[in-house]
């Protein structure tokens, strides 16, 4: 699976648009960009996944790259709840093992 | 989406002791589950695959002799830690895939161990 690197923290005001970008340069053509979410003390949470197309979702918006080597998360409306560290991971959907490989990701503190 | 769940959300156990977590799938079955272990202030490390019906395949560094998975039925995987010591103490997270091609993944919601 491709290699990911993400910005290891970002703030963002309460209220306002949450841009989390992420590189993955090496990505290959039949892999997916997933993003999920990890409050403190809890388990991963699945945000979104795209291939080519932006997507959109009740939670957040991804938007990739033409050339798939970077791609963006937004959450449109950020919350004091949304403060948690966000991962992007790349890899084949479903994939021999479907296993999730996690990088460090971005912790997002969403400031009152 | 699909719910997986984790018992316990926490234990306690004294240093050379066993301790088993559960990882259910409650609305779905998971032919597949994967072991997740967490240290404070990091990321998730993965541990091991466990698939129904046959042995678990774990990471490189990962002691199987020390980590023993069991996924007996397609609803149910345990870990359980043998001869815990402090330094096992962690964050254990179990994420489960629900079937077919398209199948994604869905996490509990963490068992934190502490070895005294």
């Amino acid at each position: 699976d491709a290699k990911t690197t993400q910005p290891p923290s970002m703030d963002c005001a309460e209220g306002r648009a949450a841009n989390l970008p992420c590189n993955h340069s090496t990505i290959s053509g039949n892999e997916y960009v997933y993003w999920y979410r990890q409050i403190h003390s809890q388990g991963p949470q699945y945000i979104i996944h795209g291939l080519k197309n932006n997507e959109t979702n009740e939670m957040a918006s991804l938007i990739i790259t033409e050339d798939r080597k970077s791609s963006t998360l937004i959450l449109p409306h950020a919350t004091l709840r949304d403060t948690a560290v966000y991962y992007c991971i790349v890899r084949v959907r479903p994939g021999n093992t479907g296993k999730l490989i996690f990088g460090q990701g971005t912790t997002l503190q969403v400031k009152p | 989406g699909a719910v997986v769940s984790q018992h316990p959300s926490w234990v306690i156990c004294k240093s050379g002791t066993s301790v088993k977590i559960e990882c259910r799938s409650l609305d779905f079955q998971a032919t597949t589950m994967f072991w997740y272990r967490q240290f404070p202030k990091q990321s998730l490390m993965l541990m091991a695959t466990s698939n129904e019906g046959s042995k678990a395949t774990y990471e490189q560094g990962v002691e199987k002799d020390k980590f023993l998975i069991n996924h007996a039925s397609l609803t149910l995987s345990t870990l359980t830690v043998t001869s815990a010591h402090p330094e096992d103490s962690s964050f254990y997270i179990c994420s489960a895939r629900t079937g077919g091609r398209t199948g994604e993944l869905f996490f509990g919601e963490g068992s934190r161990l502490t070895v005294l």
